[in-house]
């Protein structure tokens, strides 16, 4: 069966420090895969969805990038953290082949920058 | 563009009661429809699902109903327990690229 792991669980970061949250996919081959922000109270922000080994596609202008450098890996990433980035990230891949496309999440990742 | 409008919360019921939470969608093309639930701290679950008209998704009690007339997808669940707090989104999904969320519906269960 497939599985998604993702870490660290929680963070605590100063501001300006850097960032990296690692997804990774087990069980699959070629998901397309998303990093989703979560701010508190508030609903889902698709930040980057990938197609692809080294394929990115960015949905909001920000102070963070994504890498996908192996086919069930996704990083998101900044070199230097500003407060608006707090908040509750959420990897996750939907199959590319057939199905209505649901998506399946990781537990998420709580970052608070300080 | 797609969107998914739900219920405003947050939604505060007693044990037992009778549960709707509201979504309507806008969509180009055929979409299939999803609710999803997320737990406190923790990422979001698939609840239910339906991937075209008419057809009911149920889960755990939870039921939608794909209503292409109206574009509607309410979830329902007869009787909730304290178990079923957590938030609720309302999503579709056009092809095997981006899904489009609801903002999420709060809902408490009291005992």
């Amino acid at each position: 069966s497939q599985t998604i792991h993702q870490w660290p669980a929680t963070l605590v970061q100063p501001v300006g420090s850097p960032l990296s949250l690692e997804c990774t996919v087990e069980g699959t081959s070629n998901p397309n895969l998303y990093w989703y922000r979560q701010a508190a109270g508030r609903g889902l922000q698709l930040l980057f969805y990938s197609v692809g080994i080294g394929q990115i596609s960015s949905e909001v202008p920000q102070n963070l990038s994504a890498s996908r450098p192996q086919d069930r890996q996704f990083i998101l990433s900044s070199k230097k953290l500003l407060l608006s980035d707090s908040g509750f990230y959420l990897c996750a891949w939907r199959e590319v082949s057939g199905g209505p496309g649901e998506l399946f999440f990781g537990e998420g990742s709580r970052l608070t920058v300080l | 563009g797609n969107s998914v409008t739900q219920m405003e919360g947050p939604v505060t019921l007693s044990e037992e009661a009778f549960l709707t939470i509201n979504c309507t969608y806008t969509a180009t093309g055929y979409p299939s429809l999803f609710w999803y639930v997320q737990y406190p701290g923790e990422g979001l679950q698939l609840l239910l699902k339906a991937t075209k008209a008419d057809d009911k998704g149920s889960n755990k009690g939870f039921e939608a109903t794909y209503r292409k007339e109206t574009t509607s997808f309410h979830l329902e669940k007869g009787s909730v327990q304290v178990s079923d707090s957590a938030v609720y989104f309302c999503a579709l999904n056009t092809n095997a690229g981006k899904s489009t969320f609801g903002d999420g519906t709060t809902l408490t269960v009291k005992p």
